[in-house]
């Protein structure tokens, strides 16, 4: 599987945007970018993908460079609510849909 | 959006004994349920693939005798430990997907997670 590399944390300020970058070098023409998050104590949840334009949906942006070597995951607002840990994953024809998780970021929001 | 069930959500068993979790989709019908462990302050791993109606799919080193696994219906998917022992407390977190649908761009549905602590 293509590799994701993610920063270990980021902080924000509630109300303000984040920006969670991911760099995928490696990555192939048909893989898509996934971006999960899990909050403490839960299973993942689904944020947003993409595969080479930029995409919009109700809980984020995402960012995907031209080049598609690396994407950003964009909260327009931080709130407490969004304190978790973001996952970057490819998810690569061939492997039967299972979703490798790497280490991700963890993200703290204070006020 | 799809819901993922998973029960129980936090289990305490003796060591030694077996512990069920179960995995159910609650809206959907999922051909294929991922089973994952995370253990704390680690990411997921996934341990095995489970297949509607045919034998699961575990990954390089998860012992497929003592984390036994069932998927008889395309609802329900089932992972046992057996003879568990302290260090196989851990968070255990199933995941499912549609069975149409199936491409690289949909989404997967994550179950609560179970914690099981073995004593």
């Amino acid at each position: 599987d293509a590799k994701t590399t993610q920063p270990n944390s980021m902080e924000s300020n509630e109300e303000e945007p984040v920006h969670l970058p991911c760099n995928h070098s490696t990555i192939s023409g048909t893989d898509y970018i996934h971006w999960y998050r899990q909050l403490p104590s839960q299973g993942p949840e689904y944020v947003i993908h993409g595969l080479t334009s930029n995409v919009n949906n109700r809980m984020a942006s995402l960012a995907i460079a031209e080049d598609r070597k690396s994407s950003t995951l964009i909260l327009h607002r931080a709130t407490l609510r969004d304190a978790a840990v973001y996952y970057c994953i490819l998810r690569r024809d061939g492997t039967a849909s299972k979703l490798t998780f790497g280490t991700g970021t963890r993200l703290q929001v204070t006020l | 959006g799809a819901v993922v069930s998973q029960h129980p959500s936090r289990v305490i068993c003796k060591s030694g004994t077996s512990v069920k979790i179960e995995c159910r989709s609650l809206d959907f019908q999922a051909t294929t349920m991922f089973w994952y462990r995370q253990f704390p302050k680690q990411s997921l791993m996934l341990m095995a693939t489970s297949n509607e109606g045919s034998k699961a799919t575990y990954e390089q080193g998860v012992e497929k005798d003592k984390f036994l696994i069932n998927h008889a219906s395309l609802t329900l998917s089932t992972l046992t430990v057996t003879s568990a022992h302290p260090e196989d407390s851990s968070f255990y977190i199933c995941s499912a997907r549609a069975s149409t649908g199936m491409g690289l761009n949909t989404e997967a549905f994550f179950g609560q997670g179970t914690r099981l602590t073995v004593v």
